[in-house]
């Protein structure tokens, strides 16, 4: 059935380290996206990456369809990047997003 | 600014209470969505709506009744809320269904428990 998958689950940071953060897909994408959930739970966009590489200051996303993945890069990590990242796709067909079970993120000062 | 405003932010009731649960949108966007949030379950969409009128049911619909009589405004309506109806609960809005071509765009939520 149709997937997205997260990893790691889990990831603390130094303040100041840089950071992965990977989304694999089981299936081709009409929509992909990486959101922020903040300490009081809002979801805040970061990018709308169905395909290709995008950057906005310190972080950037890279989505590589053929190969059913995306990237999430932090660089320079701050205490205010803590949180949960969620990778959540539309496979097209189903209208709804589908959402990874996310990265809890820990930045420690 | 373009944004997705629901109203309120956080919201506790009795069980058996109806409430409704405003979401509106600034953007012209055809599609609207509902999802609510749970620990170890994840965000699930409960209801959405394609257009003006035209609604369908998402993958968790009971309890829950929507309409859309406006392009704007899509509430959610709890007639006789329950306490397992205790969530985190987003509306969605996207230019067309599928995500159109920037995607979907979140409201901040709404923090509901049901005593």
């Amino acid at each position: 059935g149709i997937q997205v998958e997260q990893s790691p689950p889990d990831l603390i940071l130094q303040e100041g380290a840089n950071s992965t953060l990977r989304c694999n897909f089981s299936d081709s994408v009409n929509n992909l996206q990486w959101f922020h959930q903040n300490p009081w739970g809002q979801l805040i966009n970061l990018f709308y990456i169905p395909s290709g590489t995008k950057q906005n200051g310190r972080l950037s996303a890279t989505t590589v369809a053929t190969e059913r993945y995306s990237l999430l890069y932090i660089s320079s990590s701050q205490t205010t990047d803590s949180g949960v990242y969620f990778c959540a796709v539309d496979f097209g067909g189903y209208n709804k997003l589908i959402f990874g079970a996310g990265t809890r993120l820990a930045v420690h000062p | 600014e373009a944004q997705v405003t629901q109203n309120p932010r956080y919201l506790i009731t009795v069980t058996g209470k109806k409430l409704t649960v405003t979401c509106s949108q600034n953007m012209n966007h055809e599609y609207m969505s509902w999802y609510r949030q749970d620990p170890g379950l994840g965000l699930r969409q409960i209801y959405y709506s394609m257009n003006v009128e035209v609604t369908d049911k998402g993958d968790v619909p009971e309890g829950y009744k929507v309409s859309r009589k406006e392009k704007r405004n899509f509430p959610l309506i709890l007639e006789s809320p329950s306490p397992n109806q205790t969530s985190l609960y987003f509306c969605a809005s996207s230019l067309s269904g599928g995500g159109g071509f920037s995607g979907y765009t979140f409201g901040s939520g709404t923090r509901l428990t049901v005593v």
